[in-house]
């Protein structure tokens, strides 16, 4: 059985500029939620996508936005990069999604804004 | 809403001797519970979690917690530490009225396990 996986591992970006960075959920898990990590922080809830509608959203502007595809598979898109996004950027899994259930996290896609 | 606050965001022991973190919570109604630890470049990886039953609940790798319900904590306990415990620890709480599960969580309290 597949965990959760993301890519790209690294990605430097410059102010302004706009980041895709994509999860792969683990097999049957059909709800993906999106958090970033801030340096010496806890993980902060972006939203999350059940059956490719969001399901829930942190306290994030818009410039925050989202996708799940048919295969839950998810994309976490930031435009208008600013230098406070520069963080770690989890994605988890889970089925069924209920708050009773554990969460699988994928190791992160570390984001530096410059 | 809800929130988690960890007390010490740093924790030193010395192998073999008991790692204790602090985990308090605040929810309008009863939370699920979670801890979660994190290995240096790694995600997370849920060490165990509370939802109903047995206050006192038993994870992985010999780590245990107790849900206080009067005293709104779920403190994390293991009676011997080990050198693969150095990692960071997360407590975190889920609405269990919400749609979904997300998870709210605490600031982290970071073990360094001395020789």
């Amino acid at each position: 059985e597949t965990g959760v996986t993301q890519s790209p591992t690294h990605l430097i970006k410059t102010r302004g500029q706009q980041v895709t960075l994509r999860c792969s959920s683990q097999s049957g898990h059909n709800t993906v939620s999106w958090y970033q990590q801030a340096l010496g922080q806890g993980p902060q809830f972006i939203f999350q996508y059940y059956r490719e509608e969001e399901n829930g959203r942190g306290n994030f502007p818009p410039r925050f936005s989202g996708l799940q595809f048919p295969n839950y598979s998810s994309e976490l898109n930031v435009n208008a990069l600013e230098l406070d996004d520069s963080a770690l950027y989890l994605c988890a899994s889970s089925f069924p999604r209920g708050a009773y259930n554990e969460q699988f996290f994928g190791p992160g896609t570390r984001l530096t804004v410059l | 809403a809800q929130s988690v606050t960890q007390l010490g965001s740093h924790v030193s022991v010395s192998e073999g001797a008991l790692v204790l973190l602090r985990c308090n919570y605040s929810s309008s109604v009863p939370p699920y519970l979670f801890w979660y630890v994190q290995y240096p470049n790694q995600g997370l990886q849920l060490l165990l979690k509370y939802t109903t039953g047995a206050t006192l609940v038993k994870g992985i790798n010999g780590f245990e917690a107790e849900f206080k319900k009067s005293e709104t904590s779920f403190h994390l306990t293991k009676p011997s530490a080990h050198m693969s415990d150095a990692a960071e620890y997360f407590c975190a709480v889920s609405d269990n009225r919400a749609a979904g599960n997300k998870l709210t969580f605490g600031g982290g309290t970071r073990v360094l396990v001395k020789p």
